[in-house]
């Protein structure tokens, strides 16, 4: 049973336009999400976090937006550019307990 | 480099063959994570550790599979008589947790192939 859900296995976004990446998840108990990108042979990269006491985080171009009642968060960057082409990966995770990965979103910013 | 340190990065063992698996944390962090993740999946956890004790081992196959954070020198993610399905990419991540929820840093990864 996948906990944490990113429905979208790959989004392709024009360079300067808005990339919106989407995760929802199902364990009301998650009180902390965050957002990775990661890279072909590297580890993932923090980006963002947010608690679950806020509906908004905002960090430069990035920006997450949690709705708790509808157990979704999403993830906008903008403007997008090639560098954030990535493979995104939206965790969450329960009073400090372990992180639950979705399966990822392959972003494509085209030039 | 005050990164998480994993090595090595490339590791190829034959059917049977012990494969050990190093993760050094970041500077100042006592918390150390072992994820495997497959082609086209995302990171599954598998075990969580302090120093000299495993704090949650739920995501460890029972058999074949061991993690260790000794009090001196790097984590070590064991895997004996390695089988073809222990094929993938094993990331180590660290986090200091003082003071609340952290993000967990990772290491660019340990990736395993079986012939």
């Amino acid at each position: 049973d996948q906990q944490v859900k990113q429905n979208s296995p790959s989004l392709s976004v024009q360079e300067g336009r808005i990339s919106i990446l989407n995760c929802d998840y199902t364990n009301s108990m998650f009180d902390y999400f965050l957002w990775y990108k990661k890279y072909p042979a590297e580890g993932p990269t923090f980006l963002i976090s947010i608690s679950s006491i806020k509906d908004k985080n905002e960090d430069g171009r990035f920006t997450v937006f949690l709705n708790k009642s509808a157990k979704h968060l999403s993830l906008h960057i903008v403007p997008s550019q090639p560098g954030d082409s990535a493979v995104y990966f939206c965790a969450a995770s329960a009073r400090g307990q372990n992180f639950v990965f979705g399966p990822g979103t392959r972003l494509s910013v085209l030039p | 480099n005050a990164g998480v340190m994993q090595n090595p990065r490339h590791l190829v063992r034959r059917r049977g063959q012990e494969a050990r698996l190093r993760c050094s944390p970041m500077k100042g962090h006592s918390h150390v994570y072992w994820y495997r993740q497959l082609p086209e999946e995302g990171l599954k956890f598998m075990v969580y550790l302090q120093k000299e004790n495993i704090i949650d081992e739920s995501g460890m196959p029972k058999e074949r599979f061991s993690a260790e954070f000794p009090k001196e020198g790097p984590s070590i993610l064991r895997i004996q008589q390695v089988v073809r399905g222990d094929s993938a990419a094993y990331f180590c991540a660290s986090s200091n947790l003082q003071g609340g929820n952290q993000p967990q840093h990772f290491g660019d990864g340990t990736r395993l192939s079986i012939l």
